[in-house]
């Protein structure tokens, strides 16, 4: 399997502007997680999804932010406006559901640099 | 709330030497805890983990844990480090919302 795929791997955009993060879990994986990683904030929680469906938004910061999983290969994590606070690095992880231990094996994509000038 | 401590930013040491890297965990209820590895510009990958059992777990490349009820620990040890085992290692443990909390973090910096 190729892993957790995030593209782009780097995204530079001027404030107000909208990005869009893209995310394909290993597939047969149920969880799909969205981390935002700062220096200040550390790794966040952003949102989960369990079989396509949103199971906790709370570390979602602003209404600017986003999250959809239209099928089981797919999420997508939007900012509109984007502003610069919003610059980090935005990880995607997923794991296996079933036994509810595996989701804690939660396995990360390489994670997508975003700069809001 | 439930926090995961990580006493060390930052640990130097030398190639070939011993390291601990320090953690603290707050649940005071079943625990599973977690050691994450990130090396530079990827994402986090899973080291090993306490579930139940041994309270000594081990990684393939020779890393160890020790879960340490009455202390709240899991410290992560290595007798022999290499300077491929420079990377930033987060500290984790399951939470109210059955998803993990991360500590945050500590670099290893191996000095050759």
């Amino acid at each position: 399997d190729a892993g957790v795929i995030q593209s782009p791997r780097h995204e530079v955009t001027e404030m107000g502007q909208e990005v869009t993060l893209r995310c394909k879990p290993i597939s047969g994986h149920d969880y799909l997680f969205w981390y935002r990683q700062t220096m200040m904030r550390g790794l966040e929680l952003l949102i989960y999804f369990n079989n396509n469906v949103p199971i906790d938004d709370s570390g979602m910061p602003e209404d600017r932010f986003s999250a959809k999983m239209p099928n089981a290969s797919f999420s997508t994590l939007k900012i509109q406006p984007s502003e610069p606070r919003d610059s980090a690095v935005y990880f995607c992880a997923s794991s296996l559901g079933g036994d509810y231990l595996f989701r804690y094996e939660q396995y990360f994509g390489p994670g997508t640099r975003l700069t809001v000038t | 709330a439930q926090s995961v401590t990580q006493l060390d930013s930052q640990v130097p040491v030398f190639e070939e030497a011993p390291v601990e890297l320090r953690c603290n965990y707050s649940s005071s209820v079943s625990v599973y805890l977690f050691w994450y590895v990130q090396y530079p510009n990827q994402g986090l990958q899973l080291l090993l983990k306490y579930l139940s059992g041994s309270t000594l777990v081990k990684s393939i490349n020779g890393f160890e844990a020790e879960f340490n009820k009455s202390q709240t620990s899991f410290h992560l040890r290595k007798p022999s480090v290499h300077i491929s085992d420079t990377a930033d290692y987060f500290c984790a443990e399951n939470n109210a919302g059955n998803m993990l909390t991360f500590g945050g973090g500590t670099r290893l910096m191996v000095k050759p």
